[in-house]
C-alpha cells in the first residue's frame, strides 16, 4: 500500500527549533515529488514548498522562503519540514502530499496525503 | 504567483441538489487544475486533475470542466458525505497555489 505516514503532533515554545517528518512507503520514494501544504486554524490550505528526493531539487512558495527548510533522507525514505525558530503564528496542521505521478519533469495532483501533523506554538 | 479566486465562499444547499463550484486563476493555467476535498480532521482527497478528469475512486456525480482561467466543479446530486471544504490547486507555475476554498454545508 501505498501511503505517507506523518510525525506525530507537537508543542512548542515561541523561539523553539522543530523539525516533522513524513515517512513514504509502498513505492520508489526517490521518483516522485513530496511536497508540504499547511492550514492555519479555521483557514485553507496553502502549498509551502517541495522537493523531489531523486536530486533535492527543493523549490519554496515565496510566502515560506526563508522561514523554513524543507529536506529529504533517501537511506529512510523520508521528508522533512523544519524551523529554526518557531512563532505563535506557525500554529497549524502540516500536511506532506505526493503526486499521481513519478518524475522531476512537472508536479502532478496530488493523491497521495499523510495524516497531517499538528504543531502548537505557545508560551 | 497566480491567484486562485474560488466562489462562493459558501454555498448552503440540500442533500440530492446539485453543487456549481467556481475556480477563477489570475492568468491562464491550461489544464493545470486540480479539485480536492477536504473534511475536518482527514488529509484532502484529491478529486479531479487535468481539469476534468475524476481520479481513482471518485463518484461519477463530481465532474470538473473548464481550461485556461475559469474552472467549475459539479456534484449533480449532493449526498450526504460530500459536505465538506473543496479547493482548487493549479499546478501551470511556480509556485503551486490553492484557491481560498468553498464550504458546502447542508441547508
Amino acid at each position: 500500500e501505498v501511503q505517507l505516514v506523518q510525525s506525530g503532533p507537537e508543542v512548542k515554545k515561541p523561539g523553539e527549533s522543530l523539525k516533522i517528518s513524513c515517512e513514504g512507503s509502498g513505492y520508489s520514494f526517490n521518483n516522485y515529488w513530496i511536497a508540504w501544504v499547511r492550514q492555519m486554524p479555521g483557514k485553507g490550505l496553502e502549498w509551502m514548498g517541495i522537493i523531489y528526493p531523486g536530486d533535492s531539487d527543493t523549490r519554496y512558495s515565496p510566502s515560506f522562503q526563508g522561514q523554513v527548510t524543507i529536506s529529504a533522507d533517501k537511506s529512510i525514505t523520508t521528508a522533512y519540514l523544519q524551523w529554526g525558530s518557531l512563532k505563535a503564528s506557525d500554529t497549524a496542521i502540516y500536511y506532506c502530499a505526493r503526486p499521481r505521478v513519478s518524475g522531476n519533469s512537472y508536479v502532478a495532483a496530488f493523491d497521495i496525503w499523510g495524516q497531517g501533523t499538528m504543531v502548537t506554538v505557545s508560551s | 504567483e497566480i491567484v486562485l479566486t474560488q466562489s462562493p465562499a459558501t454555498l448552503s444547499l440540500s442533500p440530492g441538489e446539485r453543487a456549481t463550484l467556481s475556480c477563477r486563476a489570475s492568468q491562464s493555467v491550461s489544464n493545470y487544475l486540480a479539485w480536492y476535498q477536504h473534511k475536518p480532521g482527514q488529509a484532502p482527497r484529491l478529486l479531479i486533475f487535468f481539469a476534468s478528469n475524476r481520479a481513482t475512486g471518485i463518484p461519477a456525480r463530481f465532474s470538473g470542466s473548464g481550461s485556461g482561467t475559469d474552472f467549475t466543479l459539479t456534484i449533480s446530486s449532493l449526498e450526504p458525505e460530500d459536505f465538506a471544504f473543496y479547493y482548487c490547486q493549479q499546478r501551470s507555475n511556480w509556485p503551486l497555489t490553492f484557491g481560498g476554498g468553498t464550504k458546502v454545508e447542508i441547508k
